[in-house]
């Protein structure tokens, strides 16, 4: 069965540095997603990517992070210069359309600790 | 805005007995609703889903029906194993929100014992 894969499974970074986390969505979908999980607390969302566009960013994406497809297979997550607070598992997940019936497939996670 | 709230865990069962995880939300629209589970050190995967009021959503032994007029979708199966024991969380996509995000609710880990 076809699967999402995220690089690295775990990524170590001091405070202030960018990280980029990568994403290889299922192939034939078209449908984006980043989403993050605070040790502890609830998966939230950050952000859905249709067309090589944002579609929809939550109030947590701001202009530290960035999101990216460069070369039609892989879908990339930037942070600019992280914090302590950005530790967290951060998924990816991918669906083939949006709408009712259309259920996000997500990947494995890279969890992200900031020293 | 929309919200997903579940029962705390963590839920302690024996092996074959029944399980139920409570889930109910809150939205302006008719949502979709899903289960989730994360098993130990993996992502997240789909395990059921539901789209309108009524449906049943059945994977794997588990099952969940969508409650309109409760505004819940509750996780039951008969009887768990061992391999059951995971994280459970359910989440809604909203049409209002043009189906571009899932709403999670804070997941109930599950210890199934043999």
């Amino acid at each position: 069965e076809p699967e999402v894969t995220q690089t690295p499974s775990h990524q170590v970074t001091q405070m202030g540095q960018e990280v980029i986390l990568r994403c290889v969505p299922i192939s034939n979908h078209l449908y984006f997603y980043w989403y993050r999980q605070i040790l502890g607390q609830k998966v939230e969302f950050l952000v859905s990517f249709y067309n090589n566009e944002i579609s929809e960013k939550s109030e947590i994406f701001d202009d530290q992070f960035s999101v990216e497809r460069p070369d039609g297979s892989n879908f990339t997550l930037k942070i600019r210069s992280t914090k302590l607070e950005d530790s967290a598992m951060y998924f990816c997940a991918s669906s083939v359309g949006q709408g009712p019936n259309q259920p996000q497939h997500f990947g494995d996670g890279t969890r992200l600790s900031i020293l | 805005g929309d919200s997903v709230t579940q029962m705390e865990g963590p839920v302690t069962l024996s092996e074959e007995a029944f399980l139920t995880i409570n889930c109910t939300y809150t939205a302006t629209g008719y949502p979709s609703l899903f289960w989730y589970v994360q098993y130990p050190g993996e992502g997240l995967q789909l395990l059921l889903k539901a789209t309108k009021a009524d449906d049943k959503g059945s994977n794997k032994g588990f099952e969940a029906t969508y409650r309109k007029e409760t505004t819940s979708f509750h996780l039951e199966k008969g009887s768990v194993q061992v391999s059951d024991s995971a994280v459970y969380f359910c989440a809604l996509s909203d049409k209002s929100g043009g189906y571009n995000k899932l709403i999670f609710g804070a997941g109930t880990r599950l210890a199934v014992h043999p």
